[in-house]
């Protein structure tokens, strides 16, 4: 397996432009997170799904940021409009659900930046 | 989830061992410790996590003391790839929700 795979990994736009980063999980997990990460706050973790559902959004900063799993081997994140604050790096991450907790794996990021 | 408490930075000669400590003084019973490290700016990578007893993999050793309060990651023979920022991550089984502190800069020197 190629891994999560995220894109793209780097996108610069200007402010109020919508922005949509995409992930594609690892076959077979069925859990997907997506992670935001600047030198202020570190690494945040902005929502999660498991098999495509919405499980905790409670880490989305504002209703300006949404995401979506419209299957199980796709998912985005929009950013609309975007600010200059949301320049960060943002992951996404995927892991199976086996009853306990197994590792994550993690995409090599989009590096976002908001001018 | 327990918070976690780790040094912001430390250091390591290249072929030592490297011993990271972490405290989690509020964890429960049913909370793993988790280690993962994020090398540069790549995504985190996963290490290592146990419950109570110790645990080994090809990476890494993990100590969990008796009253799993703290706990230490051991990097045997640290190498300049190993220069990372190392996260403990106290979660509970099942909630596959990892919430990431500051986490220890580790910088091994030549």
């Amino acid at each position: 397996d190629a891994g999560v795979i995220q894109s793209p990994r780097h996108e610069v736009t200007e402010m109020g432009q919508e922005v949509t980063l995409r992930c594609k999980p690892i076959s077979g997990h069925d859990y997907l997170f997506w992670y935001r990460q600047t030198m202020m706050r570190g690494l945040e973790l902005l929502i999660y799904f498991n098999n495509n559902v919405p499980i905790d959004d409670s880490g989305m900063p504002e209703d300006r940021f949404s995401a979506k799993m419209p299957n199980a081997s796709f998912s985005t994140l929009k950013i609309q409009p975007s600010e200059p604050r949301d320049s960060a790096v943002y992951f996404c991450a995927s892991t199976r659900g086996s009853g306990m907790n197994t590792e994550a794996f993690f995409g090599q990021g989009t590096r976002l930046t908001v001018v | 989830d327990a918070k976690t408490t780790q040094p912001p930075s430390m250091d390591c000669a290249e072929g030592r061992a490297a011993n990271l400590p972490c405290n989690h003084s509020t964890i429960s019973g049913n909370e793993y410790v988790y280690w993962y490290r994020q090398i540069h700016s790549q995504g985190p990578q996963y290490i290592i996590h146990g419950l109570k007893n110790n645990e080994t993999n090809e990476m890494a050793s993990l100590i969990i003391t008796e009253d799993r309060k703290s706990s230490t990651l051991i990097l045997p023979h640290a190498t300049l790839r190993d220069t990372a920022v190392y996260y403990c991550i106290a979660t509970t089984s099942g909630t596959y929700k990892y919430i990431f502190g500051t986490g220890t800069r580790l910088k091994v020197l030549a």
